[in-house]
């Protein structure tokens, strides 16, 4: 069965950018679409943005300026980086298979903590 | 962006008992190929979401048929038919119809 796992930096300081790596095990990232939510205190699950696996991206508005999502079909991952982090990007962030169908399955979650 | 509204935000239920909650959408989830992107997922405390059921009614596999998805344009609701103790956690609505993709508040249940 299709495993996924974030990984990446757990703390990250203002102004710079958050990066983490989802690494897909039991299955290929080819066929699927991957996707990028995160889930804050005050503001509940967000949906960052989705990546089909040739390459075409798509981003929420909200964050659009900020992220970019790349795809790397040789490795079985898909990446996303944040610029510009504010504390409000403090967020447990996930990986998942999947888009407007939703996220099955999804990553365990990585925590980021945006601080100095 | 589409805004999700459910309700109650919390719901203490009894063992074996029924439970209902309702998700409301500000504009109607109909796609343009006739689809209604509702989804509706678990998470219990400490996990990530599970997904139970997508456009409306559909379970995934594994999920109890006492689960059970109902409704249309901007009405839903998810029933649970006889809750049992590992249904505690929270549940989430999620539209895929309009981009940005957006999931409501959140229905904590617990159990009295």
């Amino acid at each position: 069965q299709v495993q996924l796992q974030e990984s990446g930096p757990g703390l990250v300081k203002p102004s710079e950018t958050l990066s983490l790596t989802c690494t897909v095990s039991g299955g290929s990232v080819s066929g699927y679409y991957w996707s990028w939510i995160r889930q804050s205190p005050g503001k509940g699950l967000d949906w960052i943005g989705y990546i089909h696996y040739t390459g075409s991206t798509n981003y929420n508005p909200s964050l659009n300026s900020r992220v970019t999502i790349s795809i790397d079909t040789s490795k079985n991952q898909f990446s996303l980086k944040v610029r510009s982090v504010t504390a409000a990007d403090t967020a447990v962030y996930y990986c998942g298979r999947g888009e407007r169908l939703g996220i099955d399955p999804w990553g365990q979650g990585t925590l980021v903590t945006v601080s100095s | 962006d589409v805004v999700m509204t459910q309700s109650p935000l919390s719901l203490p239920v009894t063992l074996g008992q029924p439970a209902s909650i309702s998700c409301r959408s500000s504009q109607s989830l109909v796609y343009s190929n006739g689809n209604t992107y509702l989804n509706w997922f678990h998470q219990r405390p400490g996990q990530s979401p599970r997904r139970l059921i997508y456009v409306i009614s559909t379970r995934d596999s594994g999920v109890p048929d006492r689960f059970s998805g109902s409704g249309s344009g901007t009405d839903f609701t998810l029933r649970i038919s006889r809750v049992e103790a590992e249904d505690v956690g929270v549940y989430y609505c999620m539209q895929g119809t309009h981009w940005p993709w957006t999931f409501g508040q959140g229905t904590k249940v617990e159990i009295k």
